[in-house]
């Protein structure tokens, strides 16, 4: 059965603080992505990662970062969080060599608050 | 680079009466699309795709959603909903970004309630 998994669903943290968001999959996929949901705006892509130690900017990389040095494992890094950043940041994978027409998989989500 | 534009925030039902949510892109080359729905308090999952060949597609809980490439649109249909529908709706368009890999865009999502 297909897993992604995110390290914490809640996560409270203060203003300018470093934070850390881990997504794991279990079905060695070549793809991972990092979302934000906010309501009203859907899902926007704000890093993705097609390979060990490769990323590409989404539509909204700024104040973002993210780490892949291993194929299993995505993460998002909130250099210096902001108010703006309170979210629902979602993780996803994908095989490579499926061609477009494949699903994403998604992780439960984490809820981030920042205040 | 592509979008995707969904008609309506939300939508109220009562049991019984019939679906339709619009999906618009814009895009130019060769798509794929999704219908994503979102549970409250579940994770998203696929509901159904389009990838080739008949246009009608059916997915999973008596959706289906019909791809018209002349009028960039995809929308997801359901003759009967149930108040189990209840959920967030994503239409989503995955095509090549100019990297040259393949980014999967949302739309803004639409919200069903379905009253009983």
């Amino acid at each position: 059965d297909v897993k992604v998994t995110q390290s914490s669903r809640y996560l409270v943290k203060r203003t300018g603080e470093k934070v850390f968001l881990e997504c794991v999959q279990d079905m060695d996929h070549e793809n991972m992505f990092w979302y934000r949901q906010d309501p009203g705006l859907g899902l926007r892509l704000i890093y993705f990662s097609y390979d060990v130690k490769m990323k590409e900017k989404g539509d909204i990389p700024e104040g973002y970062s993210v780490s892949r040095e291993k194929k299993e494992r995505f993460s998002l890094i909130l250099e210096s969080a902001s108010t703006n950043q309170t979210s629902m940041y979602l993780c996803a994978s994908i095989p490579a060599g499926t061609g477009s027409s494949y699903e994403q998989y998604f992780g439960p989500g984490t809820r981030l608050t920042v205040t | 680079a592509q979008s995707v534009s969904q008609h309506n925030h939300h939508v109220i039902l009562s049991e019984a009466a019939s679906l339709e949510l619009g999906c618009n892109y814009s895009y130019g080359g060769t798509v794929n699309l999704f219908w994503y729905v979102q549970y409250p308090g579940q994770h998203l999952q696929l509901l159904l795709k389009y990838f080739s060949g008949d246009p009608l597609v059916k997915g999973i809980k008596g959706f289906e959603a019909e791809f018209i490439k002349s009028k960039f649109s995809f929308n997801l249909r359901k003759p009967s909903v149930q108040w189990s529908d209840t959920a967030e709706y994503f239409c989503a368009v995955n095509a090549r970004s100019g990297a040259g890999s393949y980014q999967l865009t949302f739309g803004k999502g639409t919200k069903l309630s379905v009253i009983p």
